[in-house]
């Protein structure tokens, strides 16, 4: 079954206490991409990777980093959580052309 | 910079009732249009879409026209049912080509109850 895959789903941490967030997607795509879910501001865009070793910023980056050595994997890393971060976040997947995947999603509350 | 505005939510129905989801969008060029719905607890799953003008989008009995003159993607259901409560999200991408960030601008979001 093509699906991207995200861990954890759920996760309570406390300020500055470093975490990542992985994704995962079993269907060969190149292009990958994290948002972020807020109340009142729909979805925002925070990486993206092309391809394998090419990441670039989205609109809201800040706080948080990515990198892609395998095509398969994409995960989120937020070196020093603030509670501004808490959020929804989901990863999405795409071969070019085609249709944009989504995971279930990763609630993140930072106290 | 590009933008998505639909209407805001909550939206509450009964069942077999007529559904309308505003959506206008701002963007140069010719942006392909998307409606996205997010069961409770779920993931965005694409709903349909419309990648040029006076294209219209369906699936599961929802449709959508691509209408560049009112720059607008309304979302309609003749029939509403229970199953149908989501929450439903506009949005536009302009990059499709294989050299370009796929970025999706979405709308706020418009949750949908419906009721038996």
């Amino acid at each position: 079954e093509a699906q991207v895959t995200q861990n954890p789903r759920y996760l309570i941490t406390v300020t500055g206490k470093k975490l990542t967030v992985t994704c995962s997607q079993n269907m060969n795509h190149e292009y990958m991409s994290w948002y972020r879910q807020d109340p009142g501001l729909g979805l925002r865009q925070i990486y993206y990777s092309m391809n394998v070793e090419v990441t670039d910023k989205g609109d809201v980056p800040e706080g948080y980093k990515v990198s892609r050595k395998e095509k398969r994997n994409f995960p989120l890393i937020l070196e020093s959580p603030s509670p501004n971060q808490t959020s929804l976040y989901f990863c999405a997947s795409r071969i070019y052309s085609g249709e944009l995947f989504f995971g279930e999603g990763s609630r993140l509350t930072v106290l | 910079g590009d933008s998505v505005t639909q209407m805001e939510g909550p939206v509450t129905l009964s069942e077999e009732a007529f559904l309308t989801i505003n959506c206008t969008y701002t963007a140069t060029g010719y942006p392909s249009l998307f409606w996205y719905v997010q069961y409770p607890g779920e993931g965005l799953q694409l709903l349909l879409k419309a990648t040029k003008a006076d294209d219209k989008g369906s699936n599961k009995g929802f449709e959508a026209t691509y209408r560049k003159e009112t720059t607008s993607f309304h979302l309609e259901k003749g029939s509403v049912q229970v199953s149908d409560s989501a929450v439903y999200f506009c949005a536009l991408s302009k990059g499709n080509s294989g050299g370009s960030n796929y970025k999706l601008t979405f709308g706020k979001g418009t949750l949908l109850t419906v009721n038996p």
